[in-house]
């Protein structure tokens, strides 16, 4: 049974610094993972989709790698600044090809 | 296409109440997709559809939970008897094929059952 683990469950930095977000998960026969950000209150939005023969994904100041055969997968945001505040999600899409498999998520506060 | 939409955004209602929630997907999406969250935790799987065709719900879908797409468009999810249980935020997502583009959310509705 897949287990998607997200660590830290909470993070506050200073703005302007840069910062790792750890995803981790059990059976690397995935499909794809992806990053998702949810603002309190609100639906998810997608950040960076990683399909399972790539390393790594970006998109301006996000960066997302892959590391199947260990079970990692590491967001890093640039010069993190006080709009990034928001939860982050990982999700992994499995062998049923069907259901998404969600970690609970790292709350990230960047203070001004 | 704006994206995938729900309604309503908030939804309170009393107990033993039925609520029912609408999803409309991405035009070209063939897959929908239905989660709930709770607060502090990720999404949790409800039902998917191919086209009008439900092929897979979780347990966590009670008799008292029905969802439905007619025509392959757009879906509704039922609720009879509400729960204070029940009480989540209710997540619509839509995807091509095997979403090999991902998945895209809504916004969400979130129940209140008081």
């Amino acid at each position: 049974k897949q287990e998607v683990t997200q660590i830290p469950a909470a993070l506050s930095v200073p703005e302007g610094e840069n910062l790792v977000l750890n995803c981790s998960f059990t059976d690397s026969a995935i499909y794809n993972l992806q990053w998702f950000r949810q603002d309190p209150g609100k639906g998810l939005t997608s950040l960076l989709l990683i399909q399972s023969s790539q390393r790594e994904q970006t998109s301006g100041r996000l960066n997302a790698s892959l590391d199947k055969s260990s079970g990692r997968s590491t967001l890093y945001i640039a010069a993190s600044q006080p709009g990034d505040s928001a939860t982050y999600l990982c999700a992994v899409n499995g062998d049923s090809n069907y259901q998404l498999i969600w970690g609970a998520g790292t709350k990230l506060i960047i203070k001004p | 296409d704006t994206g995938v939409s729900q309604d309503p955004r908030h939804k309170i209602t009393k107990r033993g109440q039925n609520v029912t929630f609408r999803c409309d997907p991405i035009s070209e999406h063939n897959r929908l997709y239905w989660y709930r969250q709770t607060l502090g935790q990720g999404p949790e799987f409800l039902t998917y559809f191919q086209n009008e065709a439900q092929l897979e719900k979780s347990r966590l879908l009670s008799d008292r939970f029905s969802a439905e797409r007619p025509k392959g468009s757009f879906s509704t999810l039922e609720i009879q008897r509400t729960e204070q249980g029940d009480s989540a935020m209710y997540l619509c997502a839509s995807s091509q094929r095997v979403a090999p583009e991902g998945y895209t959310f809504g916004s969400g509705t979130r129940l209140t059952v008081v």
